[in-house]
């Protein structure tokens, strides 16, 4: 069966330090991949996607994430974090219907 | 354009009682999903739906769920006889086409006591 996974469910950066949320699927076929932040209380909204093109896709709020089909693995990073960057972060895949990976809560220290 | 709204934002129920949410996508969008987030937890599927047309529902999904999506506007999701392990958000999102950003409602927040 078709899987998204997230690696780490909590990670703890500090402020200006990389952020580095890692997602992998399981086919064979690359399917269409995005990411997804959810602000405390509020909706999910989009960060970033990946359809066809180019692998290294840059997203709102400076992240960007890099496709990456020998490793199937879509992981996201932004170089320097921010508090307001305290958020869970889902990794999502499209192989027909939109599926999630469970999550990864991003905690942003001083 | 409103975006996706749900109604309604809160519902709390007493155990075996039926509940129906509904979602008003944005209009122009084929696809309409529908998921359950608790606590933690990423949004798992529930069903979606291309126009009105149902084509996917979860495995995991009790006959006690059922969505409709008459006209290819609106959908209802119904649970009849609700279990205090139904207490969960119930997120909408609607779509159009594979490839393209998928819009979240605000959620319907359902407790059962």
């Amino acid at each position: 069966a078709q899987s998204v996974t997230q690696l780490g469910s909590h990670v703890s950066v500090s402020e200006g330090a990389l952020v580095l949320l890692r997602c992998n699927y399981s086919s064979s076929v690359p399917p269409y991949l995005f990411w997804y932040v959810q602000y405390p209380n509020q909706g999910l909204q989009l960060l970033l996607k990946y359809t066809t093109g180019a692998t290294l896709v840059k997203g709102i709020n400076g992240f960007e994430a890099e496709f990456k089909k020998s490793e199937t693995s879509f992981h996201l990073t932004k170089p320097s974090a921010h508090m307001s960057d305290a958020a869970e972060y889902f990794c999502a895949v499209h192989w027909g219907k939109l599926q999630f990976g469970a999550g990864t809560q991003v905690v942003v220290t001083p | 354009d409103t975006g996706v709204s749900q109604n309604p934002r809160h519902k709390i129920t007493k155990r075996g009682q039926n509940v129906t949410f509904r979602c008003d996508p944005i209009s122009e969008h084929n696809r309409l999903y529908w998921y359950r987030q608790t606590l933690g937890q990423g949004p798992e599927f529930l069903t979606y739906f291309q126009n009105e047309a149902q084509l996917e529902k979860s495995r995991l999904l009790s006959d006690r769920f059922s969505a409709e999506r008459p006209k290819g506007s609106f959908s209802t999701l119904e649970i009849q006889r609700t279990e205090q392990g139904d207490s969960a958000m119930y997120l909408c999102a609607s779509q159009q086409g594979m490839n393209t950003e998928a819009f979240f409602g605000q959620g319907t927040r359902l407790t059962v006591v």
